[in-house]
C-alpha cells in the first residue's frame, strides 16, 4: 500500500525541540520531493518546507528558517522535520506529503499532532 | 509568501454548478501554470483534485474542472452532491521555489 506514516508529535513546552518523522511504504521514496505541511487547529493549510531527492535543495516558509531544519534518508525511507525554538504559533497538525515534481502534492500522511504549550 | 485569497465559504444547490475563485500575485498564480487544488473533509488529510491548473487524477470526479485566467485560478464543482461538502484549497508554486496555499473555501451544499 503507498503511504506516509507520521510520528514524534505530542506536547513540547515553548522554547523546546521536536523531532518529527514520517515512514514512506510502496512506492520508491527517493525518486520523489517531500514535503511538510502544518495546519492549525481550526485553520488553513501552511506549506512548511520541502526537499529535493538527493538532498541538494531544501526550501522554507520564513518563519520557520533558522528554527526548522529538513532532512531525509532515502536508505530508509525516511522524512524529519527537526523543529527547534517552538512557540504557540507552532502549534497544529503536521503533515508529511509527496511531491513528484515540487509543485502540487499528491500523496498525504494521517498527520501528527505538535501542541506547545506550558 | 502570504496565503492566496479565497472565498471564505461558497453554497450551492444539489446539482448545481459552484466556482471557487483563488487570486494571488505576479510571483505566485499569474507567473506559473503550477496550480492545484485540494479537497479535505473534517478530521482527513487533503487530497488532490487538480494539478496543474486544469489535469485532474485519474481517480477524481470529472465534475471538478480548473482554470486560471491572469492573477486569478478558478475550481468549478459540476453536479453538487452532498459529499462535496468540504474545505478545498488551493496552492500555487512560487518564484521563491516554495509552495503557497489559499486560504480555504468551506463549501456548503443546499
Amino acid at each position: 500500500e503507498v503511504q506516509l506514516v507520521e510520528s514524534g508529535g505530542g506536547l513540547v513546552q515553548p522554547g523546546g525541540s521536536l523531532r518529527l518523522s514520517c515512514v514512506a511504504s510502496g512506492f520508491t521514496f527517493s525518486n520523489y520531493w517531500m514535503t511538510w505541511v502544518r495546519q492549525a487547529p481550526g485553520k488553513g493549510l501552511e506549506w512548511v518546507a520541502n526537499i529535493n531527492q538527493d538532498r541538494s535543495e531544501r526550501y522554507y516558509v520564513d518563519y520557520v528558517k533558522d528554527r526548522f531544519t529538513i532532512s531525509r534518508d532515502n536508505a530508509k525511507n525516511s522524512l524529519f522535520l527537526q523543529m527547534d525554538s517552538l512557540s504557540a504559533g507552532d502549534t497544529g497538525v503536521y503533515y508529511c506529503a509527496r511531491s513528484e515534481y515540487g509543485d502540487y502534492i499528491d500523496l498525504w500522511g494521517q498527520g501528527t499532532l505538535v501542541t506547545v504549550s506550558s | 509568501q502570504s496565503a492566496l485569497t479565497q472565498p471564505a465559504s461558497v453554497s450551492g444547490s444539489r446539482g448545481r454548478s459552484i466556482t471557487i475563485s483563488c487570486t494571488g500575485t505576479i510571483s505566485d498564480v499569474r507567473g506559473y501554470d503550477y496550480v492545484s487544488w485540494y479537497q479535505q473533509l473534517p478530521g482527513k488529510a487533503p487530497k488532490l483534485i487538480i494539478y496543474d491548473v486544469n489535469k485532474r487524477p485519474s481517480a477524481v470526479s470529472i465534475r471538478f474542472s480548473g482554470s486560471k485566467s491572469g492573477y486569478t485560478a478558478s475550481l468549478t464543482i459540476s453536479g453538487l452532491q452532498a459529499e462535496d461538502e468540504a474545505d478545498y484549497y488551493c496552492s500555487s508554486y512560487t518564484s521563491s521555489s516554495t509552495l503557497v496555499f489559499g486560504t480555504g473555501t468551506t463549501v456548503t451544499v443546499l
